[in-house]
């Protein structure tokens, strides 16, 4: 079973802060995907990466894909109490499913 | 137009009642998904259909049955529901290769009492 860590699981920050979290893997993934869930919704793709070292913004929010196609990294600058959810990495490796992290619980406080 | 829905949203049931959750797609994708989402927010995939076939079967209690009338439908019924059975279970689409993006549905919170 490929596995990602996401870190950290749970970050509370003021608004207009800036954070980033992380996925982590020691496999290899042909491409990587995050999503936010809001409570009591469903989870929402938000962007996905494919070439190792892809930088891909959506507003406020930076992912980056690592060389190695075996992490990522999601950077948000200036948050806004909108950004609060779970954001959830998920890895492809070609056998008609995801690998889902854990995913990291983002507070941010207005 | 609502791209992946489940009914119902909510349901709370009794311990070893039946019951069925339905999931419909309308965004024309092959292959339907069911996940189940614990207290702790991991999301775990169930059971994969690719054009009404099943294509996964993770390791899941025999009480769960999958069901795919057509590609744009996938409905699963739990038999003798138990305490552990309770979480939310999400319906999932996608258009498969090469990256498998999920489309999910708004989820159902079971509840068994």
């Amino acid at each position: 079973t490929q596995l990602l860590e996401q870190s950290p699981q749970f970050l509370s920050i003021q608004e207009g802060e800036n954070l980033t979290v992380y996925c982590n893997s020691s496999s290899v993934f042909s491409s990587l995907q995050w999503y936010r869930q809001e409570p009591g919704e469903g989870p929402v793709l938000l962007v996905t990466v494919v070439t190792g070292g892809e930088v891909k913004k959506l507003k406020r929010l930076t992912f980056q894909f690592g060389d190695a196609r075996k992490d990522s990294s999601l950077h948000i600058t200036a948050a806004q109490p909108g950004d609060t959810g779970l954001y959830l990495c998920a890895g492809a490796h070609g056998n008609n499913r995801l690998a889902f992290g854990k995913g990291n619980q983002v507070v941010v406080i207005p | 137009d609502t791209a992946v829905s489940q009914t119902p949203k909510y349901l709370v049931t009794q311990m070893g009642n039946d019951k069925s959750i339905k999931c419909e797609q309308n965004l024309g994708h092959d292959t339907m998904y069911w996940y189940k989402q614990d207290s702790k927010k991991f999301l775990k995939i169930m059971f994969s259909y690719n054009n009404k076939e099943l294509i996964i079967n993770e390791t899941v209690p025999n009480r769960f049955s999958p069901k795919s009338p057509d590609k744009a439908h996938l409905n699963l019924h739990i038999n003798s529901l138990e305490l552990g059975d309770s979480a939310v279970y999400f319906c999932a689409s996608s258009q498969g290769p090469p990256f498998y993006e999920q489309y999910f549905g708004p989820g159902t919170r079971l509840t068994v009492t």
